[in-house]
């Protein structure tokens, strides 16, 4: 079953706006991950917030936590073409050590 | 390090065939997992190991799939016999837990 459901389902921006994506889970967590999934191709992992963490950079990349709400968020600032693609959370849940759950994506699409 | 490889990209099969399906995962990870992805369901997590040991294979759908780790560096997932329902993207990641994984390109299976 699908711990995480991100939100919205797809999104469309034009380059140089900022992207935000949300991401909402159910049960407790040791970690919660973002991942990205060009058209084709696997999943590559951008980045990793523990659940005693609140807000994480990398890059163009902000991640933040709400562990009260069970919540998280993606930020892209600066958009760009090649940021086209699917964005996937994915939760390692407490008790499951090492097991990952992923959510079902938002797609974004970037144009000029 | 070439990343987490499988084989083969593309199988094409007929109903009843038996499939496998190979990975090696990135030398020195710990962790190694196989999930499959469909439009309908997501991606799923099918089965991991833990130093070459199977600990979690709940999501492994019948007695029709089977999954080895016999060294640190090679799996399979076998199916047989195959039906037209297990067509997906089947992919396989590893990880050095706590982290985050490594996916390989997948395999993209059609059972026809």
């Amino acid at each position: 079953s699908q711990q995480g459901e991100e939100d919205p389902q797809a999104l469309s921006i034009q380059e140089g706006e900022n992207a935000t994506m949300n991401c909402s889970y159910k049960t407790s967590i040791n970690n919660l991950q973002w991942y990205r999934q060009n058209s084709g191709r696997g999943l590559v992992h951008l980045i990793l917030i523990r659940s005693n963490e609140r807000e994480k950079h990398s890059g163009r990349l902000r991640v933040t936590l709400d562990t009260s709400k069970k919540s998280s968020s993606l930020l892209i600032t600066a958009s760009r073409a090649a940021d086209t693609a699917s964005y996937f959370c994915a939760t390692e849940n407490t008790g499951t050590a090492s097991k990952l759950t992923f959510g079902t994506g938002t797609r974004l699409q970037v144009t000029l | 390090d070439a990343g987490v490889i499988q084989s083969p990209r593309h199988e094409v099969t007929e109903m009843g065939q038996e499939v496998t399906l190979r990975c090696k995962p990135i030398s020195g990870h710990n962790s190694l997992f196989w999930y499959r992805q469909t439009m309908m369901r997501g991606l799923e997590l099918l089965i991991y190991f833990n130093n070459n040991v199977p600990i979690d294979d709940s999501g492994m759908p019948e007695d029709r799939f089977s999954a080895k780790m016999p060294n640190a560096s090679f799996s399979t997932l076998k199916i047989q016999p195959s039906e037209p329902r297990d067509s997906a993207v089947y992919f396989c990641a590893s990880s050095f837990i706590p982290g985050g994984y490594t996916f390989g390109s997948g395999t993209r299976l059609t059972v026809v």
